[in-house]
């Protein structure tokens, strides 16, 4: 079955230190990619999407993601984090075009001490 | 600029009971979903429509129903309340589907005791 891993449950960072997140998806054919991301007590909005073209794009607040086909991953990252960073990241994979069936990540909490 | 509303914010059923949790956008998109998500898991597809009169079933549809009468609301009707549908509810719009940014409403924490 399609699928979407986010292995890292729980971050803890310190401001302005570099923040990886990590995003695997088990397809090998095309596929529409998305980070969303929940801040405390407001809606899931998305950060940042991959369709095609360049596989490093750059979303809202300074975060970025790229595309490694050959991994199958779409990690995203941020090179200096904020205590306004901290929320929940949701990865989401789009497997067959049209299909309006995304499917969610289990979901990344991180949270940043000041 | 209101996006997607979704009522109740929060409600605790008894097992057996029937209630709709209500969906309503005002930014004229085609396409809605409703989605659930569960400690710990991702949010899975419960039901999506692409138009008022057309839906079709997600990932995990059993317990629940949908309507689209008009291209604004889009209900989710619990018949008969389970504690296996203890979760929380979203409900999400777009202009023309996945492809496209989903607008998110603030979600339901419904409980079934």
């Amino acid at each position: 079955a399609q699928s979407v891993s986010q292995h890292n449950h729980h971050v803890i960072l310190s401001e302005a230190a570099s923040l990886e997140l990590g995003c695997n998806y088990s397809y090998g054919g095309t596929v529409n990619l998305f980070w969303y991301v929940q801040y405390p007590g407001q809606h899931l909005q998305l950060l940042l999407k991959y369709f095609s073209g360049d596989p490093l794009v750059k979303g809202i607040k300074g975060f970025e993601a790229e595309f490694i086909k050959s991994k199958f991953s779409f990690n995203l990252r941020k090179p200096s984090v904020q205590w306004s960073d901290t929320a929940e990241y949701f990865c989401a994979v789009n497997f067959n075009f049209g299909n309006e069936k995304l499917t969610f990540g289990t979901g990344t909490r991180l949270t940043i001490i000041p | 600029n209101a996006g997607v509303t979704q009522t109740p914010k929060f409600r605790i059923l008894k097992i057996g009971q029937s209630m709709t949790l209500q969906c309503t956008q005002d930014m004229n998109h085609n396409y809605m979903y409703w989605y659930r998500q569960d400690p710990g898991m991702g949010l899975k597809l419960i039901y999506y429509s692409v138009g008022a009169g057309i839906t079709d079933k997600g990932e995990v549809p059993n317990g629940y129903n949908v309507s689209r009468s008009t291209t604004e609301d889009f209900p989710l009707r619990l018949e008969l309340a389970a504690p296996s549908q203890t979760s929380v509810y979203f409900c999400a719009s777009s202009y023309s589907g996945t492809s496209e940014k989903l607008f998110f409403g603030s979600g339901t924490q419904l409980s079934v005791l």
